[in-house]
C-alpha cells in the first residue's frame, strides 16, 4: 500500500526567510500524482501545487516550489518570502491508485500526517 | 473559495443520533469524494461516487452511508453515532474519476457527537 511520511511534525520560520518541509513517499507505480495541501485554522483543505511524476521539471507557484526527487521517492515543498499568512499545517498527498472497476480505474488521496508551520514576525 | 460548497458546517448531536452532511461539487465536476479528519486517525478518505454512481470505498464504516443525486450534490448519512466519530468531514470534488485530476475540497462540516 502506498504510505506518505512527513518527519517534521513542525516547524517554524522567520518572516521573509525560506523554509522547507519534507515529504517522503512509497510507491511501485511509475505514473502518478503528488500534492500539497495548506491547511489554515480556518480548517480548509487549500491546493498549494501539484507535481505530475512523468514530469522532470518541477512545479513551481508563485513562492511555492517542490524537489521532486523520483528515484528517492522524495517531494519537498520550499516557501521562499515566507509571509505571516503562510502560516498553516502543510499535508503531502499521493494520489494513489484504488483498483479498477466496472467504472473504470479508481483513485484516492493518501495523506501524511502533516507539518504545522509556524511563521514568526 | 474552492467552488465546493458543505452543510452544515457545525453539528453537535448525541450519541445513537444520525446526521445528514450535504456537498455541492464544483460546478461541472462530476465527482465527489468524502474524507473524514480525526486527530488519531488522520485524512482518510471514506467513499467516491462519479456521476450518481458509486465509484470506490475507503474505509468507510458500515454505518455510514453516502449517495450522489441527479443533480450531482452529495450527502454523507452517518448513523447510529459514536463519541468516536466526532471529526471533521470534508467533501471533494474534480471533474472526472482520472488520476490527474486536481481535487478540489470544501470548507468541511465539524461533527461534535455528546
Amino acid at each position: 500500500a502506498q504510505t506518505v511520511t512527513q518527519s517534521q511534525p513542525e516547524m517554524s520560520v522567520q518572516e521573509a526567510e525560506t523554509v522547507t518541509l519534507s515529504c517522503t513517499y512509497d510507491t511501485s507505480e511509475s505514473d502518478y500524482y503528488l500534492f500539497w495541501y495548506k491547511q489554515p485554522p480556518s480548517r480548509q483543505m487549500i491546493l498549494v501545487i501539484r507535481q505530475e511524476a512523468y514530469k522532470q521539471q518541477n512545479a513551481t507557484e508563485n513562492r511555492f516550489s517542490v524537489n521532486f526527487q523520483k528515484a528517492a521517492k522524495s517531494f519537498s515543498l520550499k516557501i521562499s518570502d515566507s509571509q505571516l499568512g503562510d502560516a498553516a499545517m502543510y499535508f503531502c498527498a499521493y494520489r494513489s491508485y484504488l483498483g479498477f472497476n466496472s467504472g473504470g480505474s479508481n483513485y484516492k488521496l493518501t495523506f501524511g500526517k502533516g507539518t504545522l508551520l509556524t511563521v514568526n514576525p | 473559495d474552492s467552488g465546493v460548497t458543505q452543510t452544515p458546517k457545525h453539528l453537535i448531536t448525541a450519541t445513537g443520533q444520525r446526521v445528514t452532511l450535504r456537498c455541492s461539487p464544483r460546478s461541472g465536476d462530476l465527482s465527489v469524494y468524502w474524507y473524514q479528519q480525526s486527530l488519531d486517525q488522520g485524512l482518510q478518505f471514506l467513499i467516491q461516487y462519479y456521476n450518481g454512481e458509486e465509484r470506490a470505498k475507503g474505509n468507510i464504516l458500515e454505518r455510514f452511508s453516502a449517495q450522489q443525486f441527479p443533480d450531482l450534490h452529495s450527502e454523507l448519512n452517518l448513523s447510529s453515532l459514536e463519541l468516536g466519530d466526532s471529526a471533521l468531514y470534508f467533501c471533494a470534488s474534480s471533474v472526472s474519476a482520472d488520476s490527474g485530476n486536481t481535487i478540489y475540497f470544501g470548507e468541511g462540516s465539524w461533527l461534535t457527537v455528546v
